[in-house]
């Protein structure tokens, strides 16, 4: 079993639909960093949490320390939100980062 | 304000070639680190510096190089490639401590026959 679970491994949505993406983990952690990587692109990171909630534009990202758990969400989902979104957690034992296999979202027009 | 820098973009190699990808960026960051990413699997780390003249190794260092002679630049050389290391690397760099923010770089499409 893998140390980060993300799910579901592939999304399809609407224009406009509100997006959630899971992440859960079972290592301590110091941080947990949500990265977004468009097809054929780089990757920008987007939050890094380690407690609470953050919120940018559309985009909040909320993390639950006790439960292992993170949760990233889209609102009023657009096309161009189409990306991989990707979860990482820095391990407290070890300070190295640990990725999620990503969540392939598609917004259709 | 560049951010990290990567090249070459995309690469195609003869098994037993060697090559170096170069990684660079302009933000004074103490920590960087090369990952590679393969279909289905996380971004995987390679190595990684925590300042100008150290390196570590990472979760899959086999075939792979690293030095750190500046805290610029962060080359991740490959001495004689073979077809397992066929994948897209990124570099990335972030300050020291866990409240850094990560910045990668555009990736580099390695392909080696």
């Amino acid at each position: 079993k893998n140390e980060v679970e993300q799910s579901p491994q592939n999304l399809t949505a609407q224009e406009g639909e509100f997006i959630t993406i899971n992440c859960s983990y079972s290592v301590g952690i110091s941080a947990l960093h949500w990265l977004q990587q468009h097809p054929g692109g780089g990757i920008v990171s987007l939050f890094m949490l380690s407690s609470g909630k953050k919120k940018h534009g559309r985009l909040i990202a909320t993390i639950n320390i006790q439960e292992k758990h993170s949760s990233l969400h889209i609102t009023a989902s657009h096309p161009r939100d189409s990306a991989v979104y990707i979860c990482a957690v820095r391990s407290y034992n070890t300070d190295k980062l640990i990725f999620g296999t990503g969540t392939r979202l598609q917004v259709f027009p | 304000n560049a951010g990290v820098t990567q090249t070459p973009k995309f690469q195609v190699l003869k098994t037993g070639q060697s090559m170096t990808l170069q990684c660079a960026q302009d933000m004074n960051h103490e920590y960087m680190s090369w990952y590679r990413q393969d279909p289905g699997m996380g971004l995987r780390l390679i190595h990684y510096s925590v300042g100008a003249g150290i390196t570590d190794q990472g979760e899959v260092p086999n075939g792979y190089n690293v030095s750190r002679s500046t805290t610029e630049d962060f080359p991740l050389r490959l001495l004689s490639a073979a077809p397992s290391q066929t994948s897209v690397y990124f570099c990335a760099s972030k300050t020291q401590g866990w409240t850094g923010e990560l910045f990668f770089g555009e990736g580099s499409r390695l392909t080696v026959l």
